[in-house]
């Protein structure tokens, strides 16, 4: 079956713009998770959804950034007045039952490599 | 702070040899956790996991060792195959906590 899809892959945007990440879970996963991937790093924890609910944003790293997820099911990542330091690969990740659970396995799109001039 | 610390950035293998990879936790409450492996372009793919509960866990070539009294895992992959070359991601969770992830230890196996 599919799995979890990201658009664009690749997005270039000058400092000061707004940008929109899309994520596609795999079908029926009711857990939807953001991540962000900066050079050298290991994915860092931005926000989870549990249906259409955020049910933890604590990683996320200040008002600038805003997710949506209104159907349960595609989930949009936004960033406003984006910075050089948003520059990174944003990964979406979906699972199953999610509930926090740590043993629901999450399965990760490609990412989308963002960078920001 | 990093409460996950993958030490070795890279590691240089034979092919046919075991491939050992190692992970430190300070987070004396992580109760479980996990290996992905990523190829460049890809996202993190599930490998293997491992409960608190357990000091060890097997899945075909790979198994996890997990020692909490010295709050260190390793990842051993044998015999190594040149299709094994990405790079590996430690992660860790308490309870209904978000996975905090390593830096990652980038595997080359030669063949």
């Amino acid at each position: 079956g599919a799995g979890v899809s990201q658009t664009p892959s690749n997005k270039v945007t000058e400092k000061g713009k707004y940008v929109e990440l899309r994520c596609d879970p795999i079908s029926g996963h009711t857990a939807l998770y953001w991540y962000r991937q900066s050079l050298g790093q290991g994915p860092e924890f931005l926000i989870y959804f549990q249906g259409t609910g955020a049910a933890d944003d604590s990683g996320l790293p200040n008002d600038r950034f805003f997710a949506v997820r209104p159907e349960g099911s595609v989930s949009t990542l936004k960033i406003q007045r984006t910075e050089r330091g948003d520059s990174a690969v944003y990964l979406c990740a979906s699972s199953l039952n999610g509930g926090g659970s740590s043993t629901d396995t999450q399965y990760f799109g490609p990412g989308t490599r963002l960078t920001v001039l | 702070d990093q409460q996950v610390k993958q030490n070795s950035p890279s590691l240089s293998v034979q092919e046919g040899r075991i491939s050992i990879l190692n992970c430190d936790y300070t987070n004396s409450m992580f109760d479980y956790f996990l290996w992905y492996k990523k190829y460049p372009a890809e996202g993190p793919t599930f490998l293997i996991s491992i409960s608190s509960i357990k000091d060890k866990n097997e899945d075909g070539r790979f198994t996890v060792f997990l020692n909490k009294s010295a709050k260190h895992l390793s990842l051993h992959i044998v015999p190594s195959q040149p299709g094994d070359s990405a790079v590996y991601f430690c992660a860790a969770s308490a309870g209904n906590t978000p996975l905090v992830f390593g830096k990652g230890t980038r595997l080359s196996v030669i063949a």
